[in-house]
């Protein structure tokens, strides 16, 4: 079937690690995305990318990056810069149709 | 910039009753409009969407029509049930903005037997 997977469902950070948060789609989608959702709140664009080997800061980038190396793959990286890391991370591909989501990481600093 | 206002929640109502939430718009162009829904601890899920004014988005029940008047997007249901319970998002994608959406703050319906 076609979708998205983003692996791992939960991940735990001690305090200063860096952590890579997967996001692979196999339905052939040029656009990519990393939300973030806190609690109580809506989701906010992290970075996206609309082409390979491309990409662009969305409105709360300090402390991620991403890579597109591939058309199916959007990895998102948590670094030690990114403060409040705690939080539940989307991944998405779109169409002119709408987007579709991953099932989410829930990342959580120990 | 464009932006997106949802009705705040949590909505709490009764199996079988009438359910609304209101969600209005900012945004330059035509912008495409969405609702998705989001069940705990998952993803979103793209409940309904319309592309043009006056185009009515409708799926299991829900509809919701692009009143570009009034610069809105309400979403109904005629009769709500317990499976109905999940946190509902509304969106739009901006004219030449590459799919990228912004989204409402959610709205957390509750639907008690």
């Amino acid at each position: 079937d076609g979708g998205i997977t983003q692996s791992p469902k939960y991940l735990f950070r001690k305090e200063g690690q860096n952590v890579t948060l997967s996001c692979e789609q196999n339905l052939n989608h040029d656009a990519m995305y990393w939300y973030r959702q806190d609690p109580g709140q809506g989701l906010r664009l992290i970075y996206y990318s609309q082409i390979v080997n491309d990409f662009q800061k969305g409105d709360i980038a300090e402390g991620y990056s991403v890579s597109r190396e591939k058309k199916e793959s959007f990895p998102l990286t948590v670094t030690s810069a990114q403060k409040n890391p705690t939080a539940f991370y989307l991944c998405a591909s779109s169409t002119r149709g709408g987007a579709f989501f991953g099932q989410g990481t829930r990342l959580t600093v120990v | 910039g464009n932006s997106v206002t949802q009705m705040e929640g949590p909505v709490t109502l009764s199996e079988e009753a009438f359910l609304t939430i209101n969600c209005t718009y900012t945004a330059t162009g035509y912008p495409s409009l969405f609702w998705y829904v989001q069940y705990p601890g998952e993803g979103l899920q793209l409940l309904l969407k319309a592309t043009k004014a006056d185009d009515k988005g409708s799926n299991k029940g829900f509809e919701a029509t692009y009143r570009k008047e009034t610069t809105s997007f309400h979403l109904e249901k005629g009769s709500v049930q317990v499976s109905d319970s999940a946190v509902y998002f509304c969106a739009l994608s901006g004219f030449n903005q590459g799919g990228k959406l912004i989204f409402g703050q959610g709205t957390e319906l509750s639907v008690k037997p």
